[in-house]
């Protein structure tokens, strides 16, 4: 299978901006998505690029793709308490398979 | 709320014990998924059915078997369990043919085989 790799831990303070990081290996990748988890729930789709594009804006969150790199990061502005949570990096490969990181696990300091 | 709903939340089992987990999803998708997370490893995918066919099996060991009686529902069967099977079990459905296709998650049944 395709290989999807992200850090484990990330640490912010609430205000500052948070930047997860992630790099796949399936330069075919049509989409890729960013899930997260809140504590005892399933994954929730955040947003996704396709890969035409550089570059996404969603309200606090940015994406960007670097496809020759074949890194994807997601920035979220302004981190709050609430985005305290397991972020997912996805992409989508060869027979609408989905191949996920390990997840990174934002912690938001007050 | 998702559309996606699991249960039992939680399970307790024993390595000779026989269970079930189940799926049902309320989204109209043609296909549904199990996927296993444990601590610091990638999401894994267990098992696919589209229009109610299973297509993939990822060297899943035969102590895990699925079961797709209709699109909206999903079954996963566990039989003699090892402790390593100890991890939260999610399900997910998506609509194939749509392009931009999306998973949508369960909020997962928590195993542990003792």
């Amino acid at each position: 299978g395709e290989d999807v790799e992200q850090s484990l831990f990330l640490s912010v303070r609430e205000g500052d901006s948070s930047v997860i990081n992630c790099t796949y290996t399936d330069s075919s990748s049509t989409y890729l998505y960013w899930y997260k988890q809140e504590p005892g729930a399933g994954l929730q789709l955040l947003t996704y690029i396709f890969s035409n594009m550089d570059m996404k804006q969603d309200q606090r969150l940015t994406v960007l793709l670097n496809k020759k790199d074949k890194h994807l990061s997601l920035r979220i502005a302004d981190t709050q308490t609430g985005d305290s949570a397991i972020y997912f990096c996805a992409e989508r490969g060869d027979g609408n398979q989905f191949y996920f990181g390990t997840g990174t696990s934002l912690t938001v300091i007050p | 709320e998702t559309g996606v709903t699991q249960t039992p939340r939680h399970l307790v089992m024993g390595m000779t014990n026989k269970k079930s987990l189940k799926c049902e999803q309320h989204l109209g998708h043609n296909a549904m998924y199990w996927y296993k997370q444990s601590a610091k490893k990638p999401l894994e995918l267990m098992f696919v059915y589209s229009l109610e066919e299973r297509v993939e099996n990822n060297s899943v060991p035969s102590r895990f078997s699925p079961e797709c009686p209709n699109s909206s529902h999903l079954f996963l069967h566990l039989h003699t369990l090892q402790p390593e099977d100890s991890a939260l079990y999610l399900c997910a459905s998506s609509q194939e043919g749509q392009g931009n296709e999306k998973l949508f998650f369960g909020s997962g049944t928590q195993l542990s085989v003792l």
